[in-house]
């Protein structure tokens, strides 16, 4: 089955700088991957995905950049603010199959933005 | 307001003793998931369902058990025969199983073994 690792475990940044996040997948046959910012007490909350058909995808301050040959995908966020700090999980997911809609997440990132 | 509501918010249980999760979902979606949460391991899936009266078990299904009678409800029973049921429970749901489409989580339920 799928396997996803996400680094760094914790990321702590000064607000205004730039934050990244990787992921690497196993499965060569996953070509939807979400990523999830998680704030505390609550659950999951969708913040960008990408699919394999596509190389980047970009929401204002957050963009999110795929390598189907590496099997990575990172999630940039730029311009941090105190807000951005969350938890933040990656996932992937393969759209067919036996496996619809079942996504397996990365061991997520503690992101610390400070003021 | 739509949206998907767990409860309860916390729950402590006794070793031995069997306890249901309430996961309810007003969106009018097809599929829903059950996770596990563990500190440091991200989420886990335990079962999902993609129609009424149909589920599938996910990573981790040993030693729970769920339904699906109703389309807008997906309880989730953890069994005395889970080892290690201490955990955050997170159910989600999502238009339908046969895309990927983006997943909607609840609050979540926080058990607790005594």
């Amino acid at each position: 089955g799928e396997n996803v690792e996400q680094h760094p475990s914790t990321l702590s940044v000064q607000e205004g700088d730039s934050a990244v996040i990787k992921c690497t997948y196993s499965d060569s046959a996953s070509n939807y991957f979400p990523w999830y910012k998680q704030e505390l007490g609550k659950g999951p909350q969708l913040i960008i995905d990408i699919r394999s058909n596509v190389g980047e995808k970009k929401d204002q301050r957050i963009a999110v950049t795929l390598n189907k040959t590496a099997k990575h995908f990172s999630l940039h966020i730029t311009e941090t603010q105190p807000e951005d700090s969350a938890v933040y999980f990656c996932a992937a997911s393969m759209d067919g199959g036996t496996s619809y809609g079942k996504l397996t997440f990365g061991q997520g990132t503690i992101l610390t933005v400070h003021p | 307001d739509g949206g998907i509501t767990q409860s309860p918010k916390y729950l402590f249980r006794k070793e031995g003793q069997n306890v249901t999760l309430s996961c309810e979902q007003n969106l009018n979606h097809d599929a829903m998931y059950w996770y596990r949460q563990d500190p440091g391991q991200g989420l886990r899936l335990i079962y999902y369902s993609q129609i009424v009266n149909d589920f599938q078990k996910g990573d981790i299904a040993e030693g729970y058990s769920v339904s699906r009678e109703k389309k807008e409800s997906f309880p989730l029973t953890v069994t005395s025969a889970q080892k290690n049921p201490t955990a955050f429970y997170l159910c989600a749901s999502s238009i339908n199983g046969r895309s990927n489409n983006e997943q909607f989580f609840g609050p979540g339920t926080r058990l607790t073994v005594l």
